[in-house]
């Protein structure tokens, strides 16, 4: 059974680096993508990027200036940095696994549990 | 277009029949992946391509899909059925992901 389990600082002060982690077990790393995707608090969600086992990645172009993702495959896990937070950055986070092994019918098939993250001073 | 268009609230009476639909160009050569998402709850996926189930969905809940419309149909719908509902494709150049905005399901 493939599980995500992710973890990171939840509150930050303005200006600062957000830096989670995702560790993936139980299932296969280089068959899929890892994404990281965050929901406002009362909001919907937006994706924010995804890595592949290659350190491949595509990242929102509204966030691109500001995201950094990377992989270690000798560990199964990817990470997520976001520089220069402001509070709209508060949200919580959540790392996810991408299944587009048939594009057509592409989906988020694995979730981690989510870690809120908080940006004040 | 990057953007995928759901409506904010829809409400169903228990044990009745609704469908949420999600708008968007990149459904005229993705199928939608629909989420459902209960408060405090990371999203769980209840359809992905053409209208399959992950293991543990009820079959109650199906999907369809015509040109840029996709739709989830929740029939008999069950108080537990009651949550917010989110779709999902790859987008038209097929190098990003997009999600609706979400729609709040209410079962009267």
């Amino acid at each position: 059974q493939v599980q995500l389990q992710q973890w990171g600082a939840g509150l930050l002060k303005p200006s600062g680096t957000l830096s989670l982690t995702c560790a993936v077990s139980g299932g296969s790393f280089s068959a899929y993508s890892w994404s990281w995707i965050r929901q406002p608090p009362g909001k919907g969600l937006e994706w924010i990027g995804e890595i592949n086992h290659r350190g491949s990645t595509n990242y929102n172009s509204s966030l691109k200036s500001r995201v950094t993702m990377s992989i270690d495959t000798s560990k199964n896990q990817f990470s997520l940095r976001l520089s220069s937070v402001t509070a709209a950055d508060t949200a919580v986070y959540y790392c996810a696994r991408g299944n587009h092994i048939v594009v057509v019918t592409a989906s988020f098939d694995i979730w981690g549990q989510g870690t809120m993250v908080t940006v004040s001073s | 277009s990057s953007e995928l268009t759901q409506d904010p609230a829809v409400s169903v009476a228990l044990g009745q029949t609704v469908r949420i639909t999600c708008q968007g160009d990149s459904l005229r050569r993705n199928y939608a992946s629909w989420y459902q998402q209960k408060p405090g709850k990371a999203p769980v996926l209840v359809i992905y391509g053409k209208s399959n189930r992950p293991s543990g969905i009820p079959d109650r809940i199906s999907g369809s899909s015509s040109g840029n419309t996709a739709s989830l149909i929740v029939t008999g719908a069950q108080a537990e059925d009651e949550a917010d509902y989110y779709c999902n494709s790859r987008d038209s150049s097929g190098n990003f992901w997009v999600f609706g905005g979400g729609t709040k399901l209410t079962v009267l």
